[in-house]
């Protein structure tokens, strides 16, 4: 079974820019959610999505955004870009069904995307 | 904010020795987890224990859990090269909607000495 993909591995915007990130979660997983890794704020939740309903939202400003498709793949999208938004943006996915029963699914990471913010 | 705050924040030993990180975390949880970072990659799942749990394995792995004291320890036995990375729990209460999200603790850098 392939792993989570993201892409794009790394990218450079500058101030005021929006960037699309994206994720592909492991086949049959119907849960995606979404990181961010700062030195300073650590790993933080940012939201996630379950059958293309966010289900869950972290404490990130209205311009951090996400979707999510038909088929599981989600995308998350920064607008005017602060400089502060440089992190790597990590993606997990499950197939969050385990909940109903009361269980913890396992989080499958993705390798992230690296952002810097110029 | 970080749910919880490991301890300690950078750990060098040498190579075959034991580490210990620990956790402390502030709320009541479902279930903790470990994971594993190399170098600002992606996570890798090592354990997951639940709150009704005491102490489980892994391989070369040991995690407990003190529900009183809000606390978790991981023991790596052995260390190996290989096992230089940084290592984060993570807390999680589930809801009836399935999966709360995960909340991480500020991690500790570990490095094995050759």
């Amino acid at each position: 079974k392939a792993g989570v993909t993201q892409t794009p591995r790394y990218l450079i915007k500058t101030r005021g820019q929006q960037v699309t990130l994206s994720c592909s979660p492991i086949s049959g997983h119907r849960s995606v959610s979404w990181y961010q890794q700062t030195p300073g704020q650590g790993l933080q939740f940012l939201f996630e999505y379950f059958s293309e309903t966010q289900r869950n939202k972290g404490n990130f400003p209205g311009r951090f955004s996400g979707r999510q498709f038909s088929n599981s793949r989600s995308e998350m999208n920064v607008s005017t870009l602060e400089l502060g938004d440089s992190a790597l943006y990590l993606c997990a996915s499950s197939s969050g069904i385990a909940g109903v029963y009361g269980l913890r699914d396992e989080q499958f990471f993705g390798p992230g995307t690296r952002l810097t913010v110029l | 904010s970080q749910q919880g705050e490991e301890d300690p924040q950078a750990l060098s030993i040498q190579e075959g020795e034991n580490a210990t990180m620990n956790c402390s975390y502030k709320t009541s949880i479902n279930n903790l987890q470990w994971y594993r970072q190399n170098s600002g990659r992606g996570l890798v799942h090592l354990i997951l224990i639940r709150s009704n749990e005491r102490e489980k394995h892994s391989g070369r792995l040991r995690v407990t859990l003190d529900t009183s004291k809000k606390s978790s320890s991981l023991l790596i036995t052995a260390s190996r090269a290989a096992d230089t990375a940084s290592y984060f729990c993570a807390t999680d209460r589930i809801s009836n909607f399935g999966n709360e999200k995960l909340t991480f603790g500020t991690g500790t850098r570990l490095t094995i000495i050759p």
